[in-house]
């Protein structure tokens, strides 16, 4: 069975802070493409990365960077410096197999204080 | 590119009504998805197009779901005989590739309530 975890439901931090969102994934596919997206309070999912599973390289997008590490099945995301606008709830999301539909957590709600 | 697009955005319904939801992928998005979303939950998927042909739809909630993709391009998700369990956001989503791994974009979604 495909699984996505996201063990923390809520985060709140301080404005300029790191944060960290983990997300841990089951999968029985040696090949499949992990996700993360982003929804704020509009309600309308924004598509922030896709990482295929054999491309284990790390990305940093602005202040936005990805942890994929396939040993441990996990895909944390990071957001450096956060910033109000960042407040959301953060979604990781799985896909395998030919349907292509996407296995979510979650989600993870940031509240980023100013 | 003009996004995914969803319509209505809000319906509120009354028990046993019907409701039929559109959502108008990206043009030229060969495959379109559907999702519910609860609250406090991640979207879950029901059912999903490849073009005009709806290739699973053993995930729909119940026989009172269906959905439909006339000639490839828009979409229409209805619930015969509402209950108020099926209130939830219900969410579109198109992505280009035919492989399976696209990246997918989702619409803005319509909220749903049954009274």
């Amino acid at each position: 069975a495909q699984k996505v975890t996201q063990a923390q439901t809520e985060i709140s931090v301080v404005e300029k802070e790191d944060v960290t969102l983990d997300c841990v994934y089951e999968t029985r596919d040696t090949t499949y493409y992990l996700f993360w997206y982003k929804q704020p309070p509009s309600g309308e999912l924004v598509f922030l990365i896709r990482r295929n599973s054999f491309d284990e390289q790390n990305e940093i997008s602005g202040r936005y960077s990805w942890n994929f590490q396939k040993s441990t099945s996990s895909f944390n995301f990071t957001i450096t410096a956060s910033q109000v606008v960042d407040s959301a709830v953060y979604f990781c999301a799985l896909c395998g197999g030919s349907q292509g539909n996407l296995i979510f957590g979650k989600g993870t709600k940031l509240s980023v204080k100013p | 590119d003009t996004g995914v697009s969803q319509n209505p955005r809000h319906k509120i319904t009354k028990r046993g009504q019907n409701v039929t939801f559109r959502c108008d992928p990206i043009s030229e998005h060969n495959r379109l998805y559907w999702y519910r979303q609860t609250l406090g939950q991640g979207p879950e998927f029901l059912t999903y197009f490849q073009n005009e042909a709806q290739l699973e739809k053993s995930r729909l909630l119940s026989d009172r779901f269906s959905a439909e993709r006339p000639k490839g391009s828009f979409s229409t998700l209805e619930i015969q005989r509402t209950e108020q369990g099926d209130s939830a956001m219900y969410l579109c989503a198109s992505s280009p590739a035919l492989a399976s791994w696209g990246t997918q974009y989702f619409g803005p979604g319509t909220r749903l309530l049954v009274l």
